[in-house]
């Protein structure tokens, strides 16, 4: 069956610190990768797409993802977290037909 | 451009009542997605349609039905409310309906069920 994990429920850093968000994700064939990011109350932005090529994907805010076929992951980066950076994480695959699935969510924190 | 705009923002209604979610696309965007988020949870899909027709759907009550208009707007049905029917709904319009086209989202319409 097709699913998407994220194991951190919830993460916190500090502000400038490094991040890295875990996505593993369940498909049997090349999937389509995304990253979205909620705000309380708002609706979902995407921050950065694979689909194929280069497996190191640059998005917006500064957030780049690395596809790794051979582990089935798709982790979130960013060299140094900003206050602003505060915010639900979703990871999604896109099987190619009609629907996406995503995963629970990481809740990102960050201390000042 | 107007993105994906959705209304209502918040509805409060009650159990057994019905409730109507209503979505623009954005200009151009021919597909219509429809999500359900409970509280502490992933979205997960609803329906979706393309030029008018349903593609697909996902694992929900015949409680719930969509439809598309020509101007590709949508609405999202929700018969005989139930308590677990509380969710955030979210729309979203994308420029093809079959394969991987991003997804924009608008903002929600909040449901809770009393």
């Amino acid at each position: 069956a097709q699913s998407v994990t994220q194991p951190d429920i919830h993460i916190t850093v500090s502000e400038g610190a490094s991040l890295e968000l875990r996505c593993n994700y369940s498909y049997g064939a090349t999937p389509y990768l995304f990253w979205y990011v909620q705000s309380p109350g708002q609706g979902l932005q995407l921050l950065l797409k694979y689909f194929s090529g280069d497996t190191l994907v640059q998005g917006i805010k500064g957030f780049e993802a690395e596809f790794k076929r051979s582990q089935s992951s798709f982790n979130l980066r960013k060299p140094s977290v900003h206050w602003s950076d505060a915010a639900e994480y979703f990871c999604a695959v896109g099987p190619g037909t009609y629907k996406y699935i995503f995963g629970t969510g990481t809740r990102l924190k960050v201390l000042a | 451009d107007a993105g994906v705009t959705q209304s209502p923002t918040h509805l409060i209604k009650t159990r057994g009542q019905q409730v109507t979610l209503r979505c623009s696309p954005i200009s151009g965007h021919k597909s219509v997605s429809w999500y359900q988020q409970v509280l502490g949870q992933g979205p997960q899909f609803i329906f979706q349609y393309y030029e008018k027709e349903e593609r697909g759907r996902g694992n929900f009550p015949d409680r719930f039905s969509a439809r598309q208009f020509p101007n590709y707007s949508s609405e999202l049905n929700v018969n005989a409310l139930l308590l677990g029917d509380s969710a955030l709904y979210l729309c979203a319009s994308s420029l093809v309906g079959g394969e991987a086209g991003e997804l924009f989202f608008g903002e929600g319409s909040r449901l809770t069920v009393l």
